[in-house]
């Protein structure tokens, strides 16, 4: 089955420093990929939409200079949370498109804290 | 805004006995689907169900879907400590398939062993 990888799995980082969390598809390529954030006891939420060669489309709240993505090639889209402070700490989730009318295959989530 | 709302928000039972979740949205789909996270862990993608079906079956699991009622339902049966988890539907608006994911509240099912 497709799989996703998410690098780091967790990073601890302090207030004012930026993040960089990678997402890859491992063994299929994808044109596209999501990025979620989810908070304690929460749900997921859709932060933007990653297209590989084109800039990203963000959901309403989220601010574009704060979460850079990158989808630079087809395996791998990277999400910068730059100058982080506490109130981004959250459970970041990635997934990625396999094709139309395939689903989305989700990575395992990066926890990120920030002190 | 959220688009689905799961209830209960938590429901516990014991092992061996049939667990329910429903699923509310607000807009016209093309699918639903549910998902799993296990505490702290990524989602895990149990079925999904197109708009024109009204009932599929995977595994101990069946679920409904009510396009009237803009409404789901996941149930799990013959429940499994394995299963205690959360349980999220998630709907997506666009009709290529390709769009991102809007995800409801989340049931959080603890099994009883």
């Amino acid at each position: 089955g497709a799989v996703v990888s998410q690098h780091p799995s967790w990073v601890i980082c302090k207030s004012g420093t930026s993040v960089k969390i990678e997402c890859r598809s491992l063994d299929f390529q994808a044109t596209t990929m999501f990025w979620y954030r989810q908070f304690p006891k929460q749900s997921l939420m859709l932060m933007a939409t990653s297209n590989e060669g084109s800039k990203a489309t963000y959901e309403q709240g989220v601010e574009k200079d704060k979460f850079l993505i990158n989808h630079a090639s087809l395996t791998l889209s990277t999400l910068t949370v730059t100058s982080a402070h506490p109130e981004d700490s959250s459970f970041y989730i990635c997934s990625a498109l396999s094709g139309p009318q395939r689903g989305q295959y989700f990575g395992p989530g990066t926890r990120l804290t920030v002190t | 805004s959220q688009q689905g709302e799961e209830d209960p928000q938590a429901l516990s039972i014991q092992e061996g006995e049939n667990a329910t979740m429903n699923c509310s949205y607000k807009t016209s789909i093309n699918n639903l689907q549910w998902y799993r996270q296990n505490s702290g862990r990524g989602l895990v993608h149990l079925i999904l169900i197109r708009s024109n079906e009204r009932e599929k079956h995977s595994g101990r699991l069946r679920v409904t879907l009510d396009t009237s009622k803009k409404s789901s339902s996941l149930l799990i049966t013959a429940s499994r400590a394995a299963d205690t988890a959360s349980y999220f539907c998630a709907t997506a608006l666009g009709g290529g398939g390709a769009d991102g994911l809007t995800f409801g509240k989340g049931t959080h099912l603890i099994i009883q062993p």
